[in-house]
């Protein structure tokens, strides 16, 4: 079965400072990536996601992350950080090949950005 | 516009009592369905997932069972809370088999005391 790691449960910066959050998936076949964030006090929602074509992908807000197949990586970047970025943030992997076409979670990056 | 609702928002219940979670969609026909446990530190975990009415497959050996007696309808339940279900129980949807990007409800806190 896959599995996700995030390794960084708590990232604390200052506005402006640039961020990445590291994501590695286990599985060998066809993956489709994810990274969902939830603001304080609202639901989970879809941040960016990657299918196939060009592993460098844009999301809303400036975020982008970058699959590399033969790292089995899915990190996630902001050149520039905001308090309103304060949120956790959730890497995810469907296999394609699944039926029930499931997210395998994360368990989250708490990400505190101060003014 | 698809939306998705759950109720109740919070919920605090006595160990041993019964359970009753409840998920709707509406704007779209024969979503896929899922519930998910949210828990401190540990990300969301699949507990139940439904392809169509009346059609649960269960993730995890556990005290939860789940219904779908309508097609935009998701219920999950218990006959009698135990302690470690505390949680944050989210209920999200997708369309059909080919789609994978899921959207998410706004999530129950229960607390079993």
């Amino acid at each position: 079965a896959q599995s996700v790691s995030q390794h960084n449960h708590h990232v604390i910066l200052s506005e402006a400072a640039s961020l990445e959050l590291g994501c590695n998936y286990s599985y060998g076949g066809t993956v489709n990536l994810f990274w969902y964030v939830q603001y304080p006090g609202q639901h989970l929602q879809l941040l960016l996601k990657y299918f196939s074509g060009d592993p460098l992908v844009k999301g809303i807000k400036g975020f982008e992350a970058e699959f590399i197949k033969s790292k089995f990586s899915f990190n996630l970047r902001k050149p520039s950080v905001q308090w309103s970025d304060t949120a956790e943030y959730f890497c995810a992997v469907n296999t394609a090949d699944t039926g029930r076409r499931a997210l395998t979670f994360g368990s989250g990056t708490r990400l505190q950005v101060q003014p | 516009s698809q939306t998705i609702h759950q109720w109740p928002a919070t919920l605090v219940q006595p160990v041993g009592s019964p359970l009753s979670l409840e998920c709707t969609v509406e704007g779209t026909s024969n979503p896929n369905l899922y519930w998910y446990r949210q828990a401190a530190g540990r990300g969301l975990q699949l507990l139940f997932y439904s392809v169509g009415i009346g059609q649960i497959s269960s993730e995890v050996p556990q005290n939860l069972s789940a219904s779908r007696p309508q097609d935009r309808q998701f219920i999950l339940s218990s006959k009698k809370l135990l302690l470690s279900d505390s949680g944050f129980y989210l209920c999200a949807w997708k369309r059909g088999p080919e789609v994978n990007e899921q959207f998410f409800g706004p999530g129950t806190r229960l607390t079993v005391l």
